[in-house]
């Protein structure tokens, strides 16, 4: 199975900040990975696939990139509604496998 | 639109059989995999399957294989999880996603069934 290391597990933030968010894979998947939001008692939600597309009406302050086994979630100046758990997934192959999740706070 | 609409939340004693369900809408059923995913209390997202309802072609992840069975009713365009002998270590929420048409991502999410297992 392939094992995301997701980093850093907590993160402390104000609104406005940058943040950037880390998921590493322990062999290369090329650049099938997603990443979701959830927030409390919610489903997750997509918010980017193969790396770096952008779901349909998902905000354009989230981006992804990264390819291999190194990838990175940024959102560029966090908002209120930012608040929340993000996973990464792997979808290069079965089993599907999730990081364990970065709690966004706010500061 | 596209909605996953799964079943209420369940009370089960250790033992006990259990099928929650998942009906899709907005889209078409038959042609869309549905995947499964666990989330134990206070814990991480776990695939567990995933079915085909066109020709009920399923894959299991190890971990799950032989512990749920996943099946789909494209008449009704329902998918179903099922356990034969719920532990209490099966309390959690439980996911139905809708696969993504050319990759193994989920680009919609039921709303989550919380299963409680307790004596």
């Amino acid at each position: 199975d392939i094992q995301l290391t997701q980093s850093p597990p907590f993160l402390s933030a104000s609104v406005g900040d940058r943040v950037t968010i880390t998921c590493r894979a322990s062999r290369g998947i090329s650049s099938y990975l997603a990443w979701y939001q959830q927030k409390p008692g919610k489903a997750p939600k997509l918010l980017i696939y193969a790396a770096s597309t952008l779901h349909s009406g998902v905000p354009s302050r989230f981006s992804g990139s990264g390819s291999g086994t190194e990838f990175t979630l940024t959102i560029s100046s966090l908002q209120p509604e930012d608040f929340a758990t993000y996973y990464c997934q792997q979808h290069a192959s079965v089993p599907l496998t999730f990081g364990g999740g970065t709690k966004v706070e706010i500061k | 639109e596209v909605q996953l609409v799964q079943s209420g939340a369940e009370v089960k004693k250790p033992g006990e059989s259990l099928t929650i369900s998942c009906k899709g809408s907005g889209y078409s059923f038959t042609n869309s995999w549905i995947g499964w995913v666990r989330q134990m209390p206070g814990k991480g997202l776990e695939w567990m399957g995933i079915i085909y309802p066109g020709d009920s072609d399923t894959r299991y992840s190890p971990s799950f294989q032989g512990q749920v069975t996943i099946s789909a009713d494209k008449s009704i365009s329902t998918a179903y999880l099922q356990w034969s002998s719920l532990r209490a270590s099966d309390t959690a929420m439980y996911f139905c996603a809708r696969r993504g048409a050319t990759m193994e991502f989920f680009d919609y999410w039921g709303q989550g069934t919380l299963v409680t297992v307790s004596s």
